[in-house]
């Protein structure tokens, strides 16, 4: 692995079932966190975490869930999925949370929800 | 509220210069980035401004006027490469990234 890892790449679901999108950094970053990208919109922050144990709701929570168990994992997911959250979704990471600190991200999953 | 706006598209020619205007209004201050995104890919990390000036990097620069609330990103010898979305993202007193919606730039031969 070199840098974030996402999973799956793309997905079609159907409404009301439950996702989980995957997201792994091998940069043993303190911070990682979850975009969604739609289009004429900026990037906006879902759930970050600042270090492993902890995290922290970001700008779109609702409908979303993360964990951070470990440094290199932070998986989102979507616990009843509705057409709305039809989007791009991207992971971050950075060294850490503070001023200066670039992010790096992985390469998006492309996610439908008919 | 938080705002960030910049450009939606602009058109520039092979071997040109463009400027990329920013105009941010956010709560607090703790930096000021721009990422490149192509279609379809994730967006790279380009430069990163905390102090007033303009920071030079090869072909790209990045100004920033903290009183002004302003930014504008500099691409010079324009390349077909060049072609890409240009992102502008303000961390803000939490220390969380305000982004603007991008700029997408068209670069003709």
């Amino acid at each position: 692995i070199a840098g974030i890892t996402q999973a799956p790449t793309s997905q079609i679901l159907a409404a009301g079932r439950r996702m989980t999108l995957r997201c792994t950094q091998d940069m043993r970053h303190n911070a990682m966190y979850w975009y969604r990208q739609d289009l004429g919109l900026g990037l906006r922050l879902i759930h970050y975490s600042n270090t492993a144990g902890t995290t922290g709701k970001g700008e779109v929570p609702d409908g979303y869930s993360v964990s951070r168990a470990n440094t290199d994992d932070f998986p989102l997911t979507l616990a009843s999925a509705v057409p709305s959250q039809t989007s791009v979704y991207f992971c971050a990471s950075s060294g850490t949370s503070g001023s200066g600190n670039e992010q790096f991200f992985g390469p998006g999953t492309r996610l439908t929800v008919l | 509220g938080q705002n960030i706006d910049q450009p939606t598209e602009m058109t520039a020619t092979e071997g040109a210069i463009v400027q990329i205007n920013c105009t941010y209004q956010t709560s607090g201050f703790n930096g000021l980035f721009w990422y490149q995104q192509h279609a379809g890919e994730a967006p790279t990390f380009l430069s990163y401004n905390v102090l007033d000036g303009l920071e030079e990097k090869g072909r790209f620069s990045s100004f920033l006027s903290r009183s002004k609330g302003y930014s504008y990103l500099l691409l010079k010898e324009l390349q077909m490469k060049d072609s890409a979305s240009y992102l502008c993202a303000v961390m803000d007193s939490n220390y969380q990234l305000i982004w603007g919606a991008g700029t997408k730039l068209i670069i003709k031969p």
